[in-house]
Order: C-alpha cells, then sequence, then structure tokens
C-alpha cells in the first residue's frame, strides 16, 4: 500500500514550456485535491475531485487544468508555465469512513520556472 | 465562508518544555473536524491530531493535546516535552463534516523551533 505517491519530485521549467504531474491513490478514495504552497501562504487549494470523470475548481485554478479520467489517478497541468507557479504541489486524497475524516498526502513536486 | 487563522508566524520552545501553538476559525456551521499537521524539512503532511467538534472532551495524542473552545472558535495545540523531532512548520485546518467537497481548508502556518 502506497498511499498518495506523486511524479515528479522535482522539475525546473522555462517559462511558457507545459508539464504534466501525476497523482496517484491506492486507497480507492473517491476525493482527490491538488494544492500548492508557497511562504507565509500555506497550502492553497488549486483544484480538486469528488470521484472520476469530475473536477471543479479550488481558490487558485488560473494557469491549472485538471483530470480524473481514473479514479485512482489525478492529473494536475501546466499549459504555459510562468514564473509565479514556482512553488511546491502537494496532491492529496480523502476519505470519510463511519464519521472519520482523514486526508492523506503525497511527497510533494518543487517546481521552479525560469 | 470558512477561515482558518493562525497568528504566530514564528515561534521557539526550549527543548523538555511546553509551547502552545494558536489557531483560530471562523464558521456558522455547528458541525465539524478541526486538525493539526506537521510538515518537517521533509516536507511531508503528517496528521498530528484532530478532534471532532461534536466532542467536548480535548483530543491528545502522547504529548500533543488541543485545547478545543467552540463558543471562542479556537483550536490550540499544546506540545509537552518538547523534543527537537518537534522542530517543524505546524497547519491548522478545518473541514466541514457531510460537506459536498470535503476541502480541507488551512491556516497560513507556525514554524516551531525547538532549542537544545
Amino acid at each position: 500500500n502506497a498511499g498518495v505517491t506523486q511524479t515528479p519530485k522535482f522539475r525546473v521549467l522555462k517559462t511558457g514550456q507545459s508539464m504534466t504531474l501525476l497523482c496517484a491513490q491506492d486507497m480507492n478514495h473517491e476525493y482527490m485535491y491538488w494544492y500548492r504552497q508557497d511562504p507565509g501562504m500555506g497550502l492553497r487549494l488549486i483544484h480538486y475531485s469528488v470521484g472520476e470523470g469530475t473536477t471543479a475548481k479550488g481558490e487558485v485554478p488560473d494557469g491549472y487544468n485538471v483530470s480524473r479520467l481514473k479514479k485512482q489517478n489525478f492529473l494536475l497541468g501546466l499549459e504555459s508555465a510562468a514564473p509565479s507557479q514556482t512553488s511546491v504541489y502537494f496532491c492529496a486524497s480523502s476519505y470519510w469512513a463511519s464519521s472519520r475524516y482523514e486526508q492523506y498526502f503525497g511527497p510533494g513536486t518543487r517546481l521552479t520556472v525560469t | 465562508a470558512q477561515t482558518v487563522t493562525q497568528s504566530q508566524p514564528e515561534m521557539s520552545v526550549q527543548e523538555a518544555e511546553t509551547v502552545t501553538l494558536s489557531c483560530t476559525y471562523d464558521t456558522s456551521e455547528s458541525d465539524y473536524y478541526l486538525f493539526w499537521y506537521k510538515q518537517p524539512p521533509s516536507r511531508q503532511m503528517i496528521l498530528v491530531i484532530r478532534q471532532e467538534a461534536y466532542k467536548q472532551q480535548n483530543a491528545t495524542e502522547n504529548r500533543f493535546s488541543v485545547n478545543f473552545q467552540k463558543a471562542a472558535k479556537s483550536f490550540s495545540l499544546k506540545i509537552s516535552d518538547s523534543q527537537l523531532g518537534d522542530a517543524a512548520m505546524y497547519f491548522c485546518a478545518y473541514v466541514l463534516y457531510g460537506g459536498a467537497t470535503n476541502k480541507l481548508i488551512f491556516g497560513t502556518g507556525t514554524l516551531l523551533a525547538v532549542q537544545p
């Protein structure tokens, strides 16, 4: 049971390049999330998904797109990277069971856009 | 909209001493959960402790305990017998029970330093 995994762990992009971050979870969770973490701002929600085939915008969605074609995978895309997207990105998945809630996080991806 | 506020950007504690991290939140809902997460330099987010709003008893996990004041919308974390390994960023978070999205709302974090 690997939990939540993210690929890649580090990436450097030039302005205008595109890339896709992959998140995978093996816990059969319905809910998945993409956050970005910037100094002094905590974790901010970019996009989220409440189930396979559904996605929705979070707090800071501009410049990002997502897809959830399979329940276990949640992809985050940057079509044209900008220096303002330099950040650490976290994927997470969550579940409710017997009134107990838990959100599991991936290890993060450090992205630098030059 | 729900918000979570951590008013202490940085804190410091001596090893073996006790420290309290503050968190306040704003919600009009009555049924929710609150969490403290720890993020060490490895970046991994680690759940420290959770509190269900319907429970009056404060949650405790070994050296970590909370002071949950529902009416005041306050949720502080107490770390007793601080250890060097407790040095990390700590985030307070809120989730609405039974919500459609199960989104966690985070505070901006408190960076805790532990002095030997």
